[in-house]
């Protein structure tokens, strides 16, 4: 069963713009990552955040999680052809020995 | 640093077959876990294997089983493939095993196609 839910399920903007993605998971967590797929391929890590966190940066990407609302938000600013993918959230828990639990995923394209 | 590798890329099998899947840590990594991706779906957790030992278990039958290599290389072996078995499967492996606080690394993933 997935944990996450993303939001919204595709996204389509124009290079330059900034794009904003939404996680919302169900049980507590100890950290919650973001992920990136291309074209049905490998995962590629992007960013963690952990439960006592606010806000991360990393380049162009900001990740806010708010654990009273069960939610995060990934913020990729002044996106380029190049940043169109799946991405996804997915959530570790203290008690779940290294599994991630994963949403269903955004694309994002981004046209020239 | 060698990250994730995964063979074969592609395979074909017909239903009732069995078929293992290979997988290769990053270096300095002992823990390896196994996803499941459904064509439109994110991965789902099959198991993770560390110290040669599945270390927790997902939503899966037992005719999907795993090993895990002194050298932390690992194998997923599926047996009496079902139609719904067709995925990507992924390995990730991670530097540590016992809390889901590491980042995972992913290897290219192995596209299994069941007729």
């Amino acid at each position: 069963s997935q944990q996450g839910e993303e939001d919204p399920q595709a996204l389509s903007i124009q290079e330059g713009e900034n794009a904003t993605m939404n996680c919302s998971y169900k049980t507590s967590i100890n950290n919650l990552q973001w992920y990136r797929q291309n074209s049905g391929r490998g995962l590629v890590h992007l960013i963690l955040i952990r439960s006592n966190e606010r806000e991360k940066h990393s380049g162009r990407l900001r990740v806010t999680l708010d654990t009273s609302k069960k939610s995060s938000s990934l913020l990729i600013t002044a996106s380029r052809a190049a940043d169109t993918a799946s991405y996804f959230c997915a959530t570790g828990s203290g008690t779940s020995y290294g599994k991630l639990t994963f949403g269903q995923g955004t694309i994002l394209t981004v046209h020239p | 640093e060698t990250g994730v590798t995964q063979s074969p890329t592609h395979l074909i099998k017909t239903r009732g077959q069995q078929v293992t899947l290979r997988c290769s840590s990053q270096s300095g990594h002992n823990t390896v876990s196994w996803y499941q991706q459904a064509l439109g779906q994110g991965p789902q957790f099959i198991f993770q294997y560390y110290r040669e030992e599945e270390n927790g278990r997902g939503n899966f039958p037992p005719r999907f089983s795993g090993l895990q290599f002194p050298n932390y290389s690992s194998e997923l072996n599926v047996n009496a493939l079902e139609l719904d078995d067709s995925a990507l499967y992924l390995c990730a492996s991670s530097p540590e095993a016992g809390e889901a606080t590491d980042t995972q690394y992913f290897g290219p993933g192995t596209r299994l196609t069941v007729l």
